[in-house]
């Protein structure tokens, strides 16, 4: 069936440089996007998000790029800090039932190295 | 600000205990969600509540009953609790529905059934 789904499940970088992290989706019905970051015993916060008919939006020190012509969905992070080590979700308004809901994916640690 | 308070926390249950959790929000949001999340996973809708009054079910409802008690409140009870519901526990809120817009969440609360 469709998900949304990551290519990675962890990922390291050193601190200062640009993180990317990838999210592929298989409902081209999708038509909103976001980005939660989660720190450890904690509930999922709010970064960026971007409706379809968007390729690009920016946030401060993020970049949310969306493909949809390969279904793709990708959150930049400038100049990345220790206190963005977390773990990050992208979510798609997928269709379930009648109503759409947001649908999660399973997330990538992202650890942010001295 | 509160913004979302679920109780509680922590709780363990024995197989076939019952228990209900509760959820709050003082941001005068229509709809209310439940999510589980558990190791390795992304978060899965339960039970949402677009509007008071109204509930429906999510990805995976079975074995959990909801009641949106007023515009602030909506909680999630577990009949007979089983291992398989030993999770984490979300409790979210929205401004509108559809799928669109940011969910607020609460702090989690840790659910372990023995």
């Amino acid at each position: 069936g469709e998900s949304v789904g990551l290519h990675l499940p962890t990922l390291s970088v050193q601190e200062g440089d640009n993180s990317i992290i990838n999210c592929a989706y298989s409902n081209s019905a999708s038509d909103y996007f976001i980005w939660y970051k989660q720190e450890s015993g904690k509930g999922p916060q709010f970064i960026i998000d971007i409706r379809s008919n968007m390729d690009k939006r920016q946030g401060q020190r993020v970049t949310v790029l969306l493909n949809k012509t390969v279904k793709h969905l990708s959150l930049q992070i400038a100049a990345t800090q220790p206190g963005d080590s977390a773990v990050y979700f992208c979510a798609e308004n997928r269709l379930s039932g009648s109503a759409r809901q947001l649908t999660f994916g399973s997330g990538t640690q992202l650890t942010v190295l001295p | 600000n509160a913004g979302v308070t679920q109780t509680p926390k922590f709780q363990v249950l024995k197989t076939g205990q019952s228990m209900t959790l509760q959820c709050a929000q003082d941001m005068n949001h229509n709809s209310m969600y439940w999510y589980r999340q558990d190791p390795g996973m992304g978060l899965r809708l339960i039970y949402y509540s677009a509007s008071e009054g109204t509930t429906d079910k999510g990805e995976v409802p079975n074995g959990y009953n909801v009641s949106r008690l007023n515009k602030r409140e909506f909680s999630l009870r577990l009949e007979s609790a089983a291992p398989s519901q030993t999770s984490v526990y979300f409790c979210a809120s929205s401004v509108g529905t559809g799928g669109r817009g940011e969910l607020f969440f609460g702090e989690g609360s840790r659910l372990t059934v023995l």
